[in-house]
């Protein structure tokens, strides 16, 4: 069954401070992990979109890395700031999924930024 | 360039009850999905409207039914309302062309509260 996992449950951190966020996901084959962000009441807003043959991706301060050979991908955000606070979802595309309709979500982590 | 947009925002219902949601993509976009979002949970696919189809569902009883309409906004039904449909309710659009390596653009949502 194709699940997408997300450690650690919730983080709290101070303003500043850097964190990496893990996902463990069984789907495969699949042609790309996606992370999002999810501030408390809003939609999830795409953070960034990498293909299996990618390695790395960065948008600002969040840099995602993706090792396709152990099924995991990290989320590293730097210089947290207050705003940073919100749930962070992995997200993993089948293969052959031509439309996105399939799609697994991770239960997210939910990150608390504090001053 | 006006996102994805829903209404209405929140919604206070009662067992047995019937629902009406709805959403307008993102301009340019012809496809929309359904998304239900238990509280902590990362969402769930409801179903996916293209060409004013429905053109997949995910594990959701016949009480959820959709519409897409020839401007490409949706509709989310859902009929005889029961305590465990409460949870928010998101719609994504995306371009049908190049979807599998698009990031889905999410509305913020309707919070639905079955009492």
């Amino acid at each position: 069954k194709n699940q997408v996992e997300q450690s650690p449950q919730s983080l709290i951190i101070l303003e500043g401070k850097n964190c990496t966020l893990q996902c463990n996901y069984t789907v495969s084959p699949f042609s790309n992990l996606r992370w999002y962000k999810q501030d408390t009441g809003r939609g999830p807003v795409s953070l960034t979109i990498m293909t299996f043959s990618e390695n790395t991706k960065s948008n600002g301060r969040y840099t995602a890395t993706l090792d396709a050979d152990t099924k995991q991908s990290s989320l590293h955000i730097t210089a947290s700031q207050l705003s940073d606070s919100a749930s962070y979802i992995c997200v993993v595309h089948p293969l052959n999924d031509n439309y996105g309709q399939n799609f697994v979500f991770g239960p997210g982590t939910r990150l608390s930024v504090l001053p | 360039d006006a996102g994805v947009t829903q209404s209405p925002t929140h919604l206070i219902k009662t067992r047995g009850q019937q629902v009406t949601l709805r959403c307008s993509p993102k301009s340019g976009h012809d496809t929309v999905s359904w998304y239900q979002q238990a509280l902590g949970q990362g969402p769930q696919f409801i179903f996916q409207y293209y060409e004013e189809e429905e053109r997949q569902r995910g594990n959701f009883p016949d009480r959820f039914s959709g519409h897409q309409f020839p401007n490409y906004s949706s509709e989310l039904n859902v009929n005889a309302l029961l305590l465990g449909d409460s949870a928010l309710y998101l719609c994504a659009s995306s371009l049908a062309e190049g979807a599998w390596n698009q990031p889905q653009h999410f509305g913020d949502g309707t919070r639905l509260s079955i009492l």
